[in-house]
């Protein structure tokens, strides 16, 4: 079946370290999202990458980095550096990427739970 | 800078109730807006999506209506029953957001049998 597999679905970290959370796809999607969301909140945007070697930061991208080194691949490192890294991580992808205005359904992983000791 | 609001925050009704769901974005040029369905400590499942251009779209028992100029869209869920019950998002494709989705804050459902 097709879809996005997060691992691991919970995370334990020690203050100080630095954890990745893994984000891999089989559809085939050019483009791919990383996504937190804090309880009673929306989703806020941490990094999108819409080809491979390409990736922008969105909204809230400090104390997180990225890498596209593959199209079915997009982890995220939670560095050291991010003050309340405590929460809910959602990778997705799309179809299309830049520019397109037709139908883009974003399809979303089960999500990653990080919690820091 | 687009924001989207989803009112209210949390709604309770008993089965079989016919219920709407609220969302209202700041800036009409957008691309497109999505609704879609969370279960508790889980990911996002996309319900339906509505193209700027459009004005509804329907399927099974929900109906998401779009009214672009007056930033509005209305999440219709019919004959409701507990298995609806999850947290309801709305989003938008924002066309000065480079691609970018913009999430309202969601609506928490709950369908009492």
């Amino acid at each position: 079946d097709g879809g996005i597999t997060q691992s691991p679905k919970y995370l334990f970290r020690k203050e100080g370290q630095n954890v990745t959370l893994s984000c891999e796809q089989n559809l085939n999607h050019d483009a791919m999202y990383w996504y937190r969301q804090d309880p009673g909140q929306g989703l806020r945007l941490i990094y999108y990458s819409q080809i491979v070697n390409d990736f922008q930061k969105g909204d809230i991208a400090e104390g997180y980095s990225v890498s596209r080194e593959k199209k079915e691949s997009f982890p995220l490192t939670v560095t050291s550096a991010q003050k309340n890294p405590t929460a809910f991580y959602l990778c997705a992808s799309t179809e299309r990427g830049r520019g397109s205005s037709g139908a883009n359904v974003l399809t979303f992983g089960a999500g990653s739970r990080l919690t820091v000791l | 800078k687009q924001e989207v609001t989803q009112i209210p925050a949390a709604l309770s009704v008993p089965e079989g109730e016919n219920l709407v769901l609220n969302c209202s974005f700041t800036d009409s040029a957008i691309y497109n807006l999505q609704w879609f369905r969370q279960d508790p400590g889980k990911g996002l499942t996309s319900l339906l999506l509505i193209q700027s251009s459009q004005r509804e779209q329907t399927s099974g028992r929900l109906n998401a209506s779009l009214d672009k100029s007056s930033g509005r869209s209305t999440l219709y869920i019919a004959a409701s029953q507990p298995g609806d019950s999850a947290t309801y998002l709305c989003a938008v494709l924002s066309m000065d957001s480079s691609y970018k989705l913009i999430f309202g804050s969601g609506t928490r459902l709950l369908v009492r049998p």
